[in-house]
């Protein structure tokens, strides 16, 4: 078992372009989420996902598009990055029962210029 | 969810035990109280959680209180390598809902 794997580890980008932050598990994981987290805060919900094919908004989803096709994968997509979005991206997934715990992976850490 | 309080820092000595306080009032009777911890540039890593009754595991204990509007998480023998952000969280046992970050405690372990 890998886990929750994130890829890729760093990427600096410019204002404008669009890239997309991939995130798989093989815990065969119903619940999916994405966190972003910035200097001296606590990490906050852009988007989940709870099976495949169903997606919903976090805290803060602007800027950030996602999609659901397969229960292993959840991509994180910027349609046209700014530097507000310069951050250290995570991933995490749990099984979508009652109270399991979560899994994150190691962070995607994000420089847009 | 119900929301949390935490210390903002903590400090302790190595060897000792680090009892990290979290308020939550206003928790509703079918929600968990969980707690995560992040050490530095990794993911967060979850350590326990609990709805009623203690609980023990091999990283720690988790004590709630008779009303539930508090906790305390312990590590019994605190390392350096427990210094790390610590994060108690309190979400429904309901499948589909997210895990609500606050700020959570910086503990820092010395020798």
């Amino acid at each position: 078992n890998a886990g929750v794997t994130q890829t890729p580890k760093f990427q600096v980008l410019k204002t404008g372009q669009s890239m997309t932050l991939q995130c798989a598990q093989d815990m065969n994981h119903e619940y999916m989420s994405w966190y972003r987290q910035d200097p001296g805060m606590g990490l906050r919900l852009i988007h989940y996902s709870v099976g495949a094919g169903i997606t919903d908004q976090g805290e803060v989803p602007n800027g950030y598009n996602v999609s659901r096709s397969t229960t292993e994968d959840f991509p994180l997509r910027l349609l046209s990055a700014a530097p507000s979005q310069t951050s250290v991206y995570f991933c995490a997934s749990r099984r979508n029962a009652g109270d399991q715990p979560q899994h994150f992976g190691d962070g995607t850490r994000l420089s847009i210029l | 969810d119900a929301k949390t309080t935490q210390p903002t820092s903590m400090d302790c000595a190595e060897g000792r035990a680090a009892n990290l306080p979290c308020n939550h009032s206003t928790i509703s009777g079918n929600e968990y109280v969980y707690w995560y911890r992040q050490i530095h540039s990794q993911g967060p890593q979850y350590i326990i959680h609990g709805l009623k009754n203690n609980e023990t595991n091999e990283m720690a204990s988790l004590i709630i209180t008779e009303d539930r509007k508090s906790s305390t998480l312990i590590l019994p023998h605190a390392t350096l390598r427990d210094t790390a952000v610590y994060y108690c969280i309190v979400r429904p046992n309901q499948a589909g809902t997210a895990l609500i970050f606050g700020k959570g405690t910086t503990l820092s372990v010395s020798s």
